[in-house]
């Protein structure tokens, strides 16, 4: 069946330090890939999208994320985490409709 | 910069009323879906629409839902008979079908809170 999974329920990273949220799906083929992310009481802005091409790809607010086919992940990284990072991320994949996983919530500590 | 609009940002309804979400997705775009998040929860997609008519749709999306492009800048979601578990953030998204028809980005609106009591 096809998923896309967050095994990271909740994260907690200190300002200024690191951050990498895993995501992995299962599909017959490469599917499109997406990171988004929620603020609270917010709609979902796109970070940055995967279609085909270089697997290292970059996005807005300073993340990146890398596609690894032979592990059939597309975790998210930030070498350095902002306190304005704090909210909830949703890794995503469209085949032929749009499936999200079940986020990961963010908190920075100071 | 153009955006999805929602409105109302918040609805409450008895169980059993019809309500109508409506959405003003980006002008230029063709692609439009609705996705409903329960609190707490993941967000799911509930249908998506072009030219027309609906192009995909999931298990949630029974036969009491419908969507709707009654003109050409609204697109609206129907619950004909709402249910306690409808409660829900029900978010539109529209994209343009640039290179890859349909997942392109899709641009999110702030959703409507729906409210079944």
């Amino acid at each position: 069946a096809q998923s896309v999974t967050q095994p990271d329920i909740h994260i907690t990273v200190s300002e200024g330090a690191s951050l990498e949220l895993r995501c992995n799906y299962s599909y017959g083929a490469t599917p499109y890939l997406f990171w988004y992310v929620q603020s609270p009481g917010q709609g979902l802005q796109l970070l940055l999208k995967y279609f085909s091409g270089d697997t290292l790809v970059q996005g807005i607010k300073g993340f990146e994320a890398e596609f690894k086919r032979s592990q059939s992940s597309f975790n998210l990284r930030k070498p350095s985490v902002h306190w304005s990072d704090a909210a909830e991320y949703f890794c995503a994949v469209a085949y032929n409709d749009m499936r999200f996983g079940a986020g990961t919530r963010l908190t920075v500590k100071p | 910069e153009p955006e999805v609009t929602q409105t109302p940002s918040h609805q409450v309804t008895q169980m059993g009323q019809e309500v109508i979400l409506r959405c003003v997705p980006i002008s230029n775009h063709l692609y439009f879906y609705w996705y409903r998040q329960i609190l707490g929860q993941k967000v799911e997609f509930l249908v998506s629409f072009y030219n027309n008519e609906i192009s995909e749709k999931s298990e949630i999306f029974d036969d009491q839902f419908s969507v709707e492009r009654p003109d050409g800048s609204n697109f609206t979601l129907k619950i004909r008979s709402t249910k306690l578990e409808d409660s829900a953030m029900y978010f539109c998204a529209s994209s343009d079908p640039g290179e890859l028809a349909g997942y392109n980005e899709q641009f999110f609106g702030p959703g409507t809170r729906l409210t079944v009591l």
